[in-house]
């Protein structure tokens, strides 16, 4: 298994409160992505990342932002916290052979996430 | 845009048998496709990538074939096992839109 981990695995929050979800990995990969999965919904991209300090909107990006400080690190801010962010969030990355979405993308174990 | 569909939702099947996963897309100029598979509470395990040129993907008693023109792919799985129940995703890259295309998945129960 690609070595993912997402920081917390499971948050229980109120409406207005700031959160950060953490996703590091020890692969060294130059791509990371933050989706979140709903029902009916299946997976979203939300934000991702092509290098250090570069990163992008996906297509449901409102709400939400990243950074990445260093290769292994990819954090997601949700600014202030509303229900419909209530969700299960996952990291993936990926390598960089063929550019960005281009090859395998491997996930983390996700972060199920509350808003009260 | 592209949509990805996987019919049917859910499936179940005896223990030993073979069977087959379908997805579709809208869009037949895809970059490559995914399949992955995702058991209940866990994140999605890659199974196979086929690249736009390739036709079939194989690992293990797994093999995904790829028909681009026709916007289909199917997971074939040999000799079904209860470790295979899983929910089983599809996603497509067209190399134009910044992202992955999932299908909803087909949730697969593989009964004794």
């Amino acid at each position: 298994d690609a070595g993912i981990t997402q920081s917390p695995r499971h948050k229980v929050t109120e409406t207005g409160t700031p959160v950060t979800l953490r996703c590091h990995q020890t692969e060294n990969h130059r791509y990371m992505y933050w989706y979140r999965q709903d029902p009916g919904h299946g997976l979203r991209l939300i934000h991702y990342s092509y290098g250090v300090k570069d990163t992008d909107k996906g297509e449901v990006s409102d709400g939400y932002s990243v950074s990445r400080s260093k290769t292994e690190d990819f954090l997601l801010t949700l600014e202030s916290a509303t229900s419909s962010q209530t969700s299960v969030y996952f990291c993936a990355i990926s390598e960089s052979t063929g550019g960005t979405f281009a090859d395998t993308q491997y996930f983390g174990p996700g972060t199920r996430l509350t808003v009260l | 845009k592209q949509e990805v569909t996987q019919i049917p939702a859910a499936l179940s099947v005896p223990e030993g048998e073979n069977l087959v996963l379908n997805c579709s897309f809208t869009d037949s100029a895809i970059y490559n496709l995914q399949w992955f598979r995702q058991d209940p509470g866990k994140g999605l395990t890659s199974l196979l990538l086929i690249q736009s040129s390739q036709r079939e993907q194989t690992s293990g008693r797994l093999n995904a074939s790829l028909d681009k023109s026709s916007g289909r792919s199917t997971l074939y799985i040999a000799a079904s096992q209860p470790g295979d129940s899983a929910t089983y995703l599809c996603a497509v890259y067209t190399g134009t839109a910044s992202k992955l295309t999932f299908g909803t998945g087909t949730r697969l129960q593989v009964t004794l």
